[in-house]
């Protein structure tokens, strides 16, 4: 069954330096998201991108945060001078419609800054 | 914007009882509302979801049930087993499915004892 993957599955980091978190969505799916779960918190959304644009962000993506699809397997997340805030498990996710589509979120990565 | 709110935090049930579990949203524009079951160190997985032309939906012992008129859901799991132990998310699209970002609730870690 085909499957969104993440790397790395975990990343330390100090603050301020920059870090790439990288997701494969599966590869018939159009839509891609990233979320983040703070430690025993909900899950939140943080963007959204289709047809290699951001289609919408929440409050929580500033401009320290940019995505990419860099070719046409890979979909990362950016973030330019990490927080220690920033702390969190960040899942991808993809579908292959937006509309009322179920989203398949991949493993997730856990970053910590220190 | 949209509000998801979901109880209990917290369920314990013995094997084989039941367990309900219920969320409320704000915004009554929403009409995608998929439920999410999260293993420990793994991402949601989806285990059903329910649109808004439909009052309830079943896949063997799993259901959910929607009320539009409360703007309330719920999951229900019947013959509870000691691998349904896991956190439980529910989540609702807003903005009437014209954006695919999920708003999620807080979680429910259901622990079923055997």
């Amino acid at each position: 069954e085909p499957e969104v993957t993440q790397t790395p599955s975990h990343q330390v980091t100090q603050m301020g330096q920059e870090v790439i978190l990288r997701c494969v969505p599966i590869s018939n799916h159009l839509y891609f998201y990233w979320y983040r779960q703070i430690l025993g918190q909900k899950v939140e959304f943080l963007v959204s991108f289709y047809n290699n644009e951001i289609s919408e962000k929440s409050e929580i993506f500033d401009d320290q945060f940019s995505v990419e699809r860099p070719d046409g397997s890979n979909f990362t997340l950016k973030i330019r001078s990490t927080k220690l805030e920033d702390s969190a498990m960040y899942f991808c996710a993809s579908s292959e419609r937006r509309l009322q589509e179920t989203q398949y979120f991949g493993p997730g990565t856990r970053l910590l800054v220190l | 914007g949209e509000n998801v709110e979901q109880h209990p935090s917290t369920l314990s049930v013995q094997e084989g009882d039941s367990a309900v579990i219920k969320c409320t949203y704000s915004d009554s524009a929403s009409n995608y509302f998929p439920w999410y079951k999260q293993e420990l160190g793994k991402g949601p997985q989806l285990i059903i979801d329910i649109r808004s032309n439909v009052g309830e939906k079943k896949d063997q012992r799993i259901a959910v049930t929607l009320n539009k008129t409360a703007k309330h859901f719920s999951l229900h799991i019947t013959e509870t087993q000691p691998e349904d132990s896991a956190v439980y998310f529910c989540a609702a699209s807003p903005y009437g499915g014209s954006q695919g970002n999920l708003i999620f609730g807080k979680g429910t870690k259901l622990s079923v004892k055997p």
